[in-house]
């Protein structure tokens, strides 16, 4: 079955520095793929997506390039900021899936000052 | 556009009773809604899809007498805990999917956190 797998947390930055959050997948076919954000105590906001191979799904200063041939999805940010902490989620639906989404386990990322 | 809300917020309830979660896209039509249970540090786990007008489609190990799901109009599905224990404490989540989007993107209301006494 389809699966996402993320770098495990928790990541602690400083202000400013450079952010990388792993994300690899396996589905049959070609997902979609996306990334959600959790500030505590919320539900989930779409942070970006990519819907094909190639595709660069860019939001609020985060990236991430959909690689079919590595089968990843890695975010990423110039600088990071204190606002920015929060958990992070890839995920994916795979094709003819009725829309069912499969999670990571989420990444904490927390920004110090 | 693509906001979802959840009712309540939090619920504190005594073992035993029902606790009723309700789910509306407030300024979209859903087709497909789904309800997620996330325990404290891990990720969302799938616990059923809810299609307007049809029956839900529960994920195995999900008791289905347990938490009742009704999705009676495009805008509008229902979480029902019944006789919740303190086991059921968690933070419910519930998103949707707006008809006519292919790409399928979820869009998540901000969840209900469910304390069972």
């Amino acid at each position: 079955g389809d699966s996402v797998t993320q770098m495990e947390g928790p990541v602690t930055l400083s202000e400013e520095a450079f952010l990388t959050i792993n994300c690899t997948y396996t589905a049959t076919g070609y997902p979609s793929l996306f990334w959600y954000v959790q500030y505590p105590g919320e539900g989930l906001q779409l942070l970006l997506k990519a819907t094909k191979a190639d595709d660069k799904g860019s939001n609020k200063g985060f990236e991430a390039t959909y690689r079919k041939e590595t089968t990843s999805f890695h975010l990423e940010k110039g600088s990071v900021q204190v606002s920015d902490s929060a958990v992070y989620f890839c995920a994916l639906i795979g094709r003819g899936n009725a829309g069912k989404s499969t999670f990571g386990d989420g990444t904490t990322l927390t920004v110090k000052p | 556009g693509a906001v979802v809300s959840q009712h309540p917020s939090w619920v504190i309830c005594k073992s035993g009773t029902s606790v009723k979660i309700e789910c509306r896209s407030l300024d979209f039509q859903a087709t497909t809604m789904f309800w997620y249970r996330q325990f404290p540090k891990q990720s969302l786990m799938l616990m059923a899809t809810s299609n307007e007008g049809s029956k839900a489609t529960y994920e195995q190990g999900v008791e289905k007498d347990k938490f009742l799901i009704n999705h009676a109009s495009l805008t509008l599905s229902t979480l029902t805990v019944t006789s919740a224990h303190p086991e059921d404490s968690s933070f419910y989540i519930c998103s949707a999917i707006r008809a006519g989007e292919q790409e399928g993107t979820q869009y998540f209301g901000p969840g209900t956190r469910l304390t069972v006494l």
